[in-house]
């Protein structure tokens, strides 16, 4: 079946423009989570989503950092007024809600400010 | 707060054992993953412990004590294509999971 699926592969976008990052989670997964990793570097915890439940945004940076799930699929990290430290690989991993389960996660996406 | 510790490097020889290992400090513990991620790619999961003790999957066990806040990744045999990073991630009863930096392994011939 289909895994976990992101857009776009690459962006490269200028400082102090927005972006919006993608995330399309296996379908029937009620939990999606956002990580950022820069390079050399582990995982980056951002923002976590469960069900319709508020969620859990202790790991965003910064108020420039945002996320939203419509739905309850589909999910959405935008960034805006980006900055080059804002360069990393963003990924998105969803499981289904019998936890603790296995992360499956989407290839990511490499972020560059210039 | 959450906190892993596991070491940065490893080397091991082909078809040697290795162990890695994992500290954490976390409230609300709800299970211990592993995870493998070669370069340029996006992880995968290897094993995970929620009760202490041995999990055996293969090549590959993890061992899990809670009392002690310590895990490890054995791998048995190893090969060439072993040669990546192994993370920890720490897993919360509020479904938040929290990843350790991760252990880059070099597998020599």
């Amino acid at each position: 079946g289909a895994g976990v699926s992101q857009s776009p592969s690459n962006k490269v976008t200028e400082k102090g423009k927005d972006v919006e990052l993608r995330c399309d989670p296996i379908s029937g997964h009620t939990a999606l989570y956002w990580y950022r990793q820069s390079l050399g570097q582990g995982l980056e915890f951002l923002i976590y989503f469960q069900g319709n439940s508020a969620p859990d945004k202790s790991g965003l940076p910064s108020d420039r950092f945002s996320a939203e799930r419509t739905g309850g699929s589909v999910s959405t990290l935008t960034i805006q007024r980006t900055q080059q430290e804002d360069s990393a690989v963003y990924l998105c991993a969803s499981r289904t809600s019998s936890g603790p389960g296995e992360q499956y996660f989407g290839p990511g996406t490499r972020l560059t400010v210039t | 707060g959450q906190n892993i510790d596991q070491p940065t490097e490893m080397t091991a020889t082909e078809g040697a054992i290795v162990q890695i290992n994992c500290t954490y400090q976390t409230s609300g513990f709800n299970g211990l993953f592993w995870y493998q991620q070669h370069a340029g790619e996006a992880p995968t999961f290897l094993s995970y412990n929620v009760l202490d003790g041995l999990e055996e999957k293969g090549r590959f066990s993890s061992f899990l004590s809670r009392s002690k806040g310590y895990s490890y990744l054995l791998l048995k045999e190893l090969q060439m294509k072993d040669s990546a990073s192994y993370l920890c991630a720490v897993y919360t009863n509020a479904g938040k999971s929290t990843f350790g930096d991760g252990t880059t392994l070099t597998v020599k011939p």
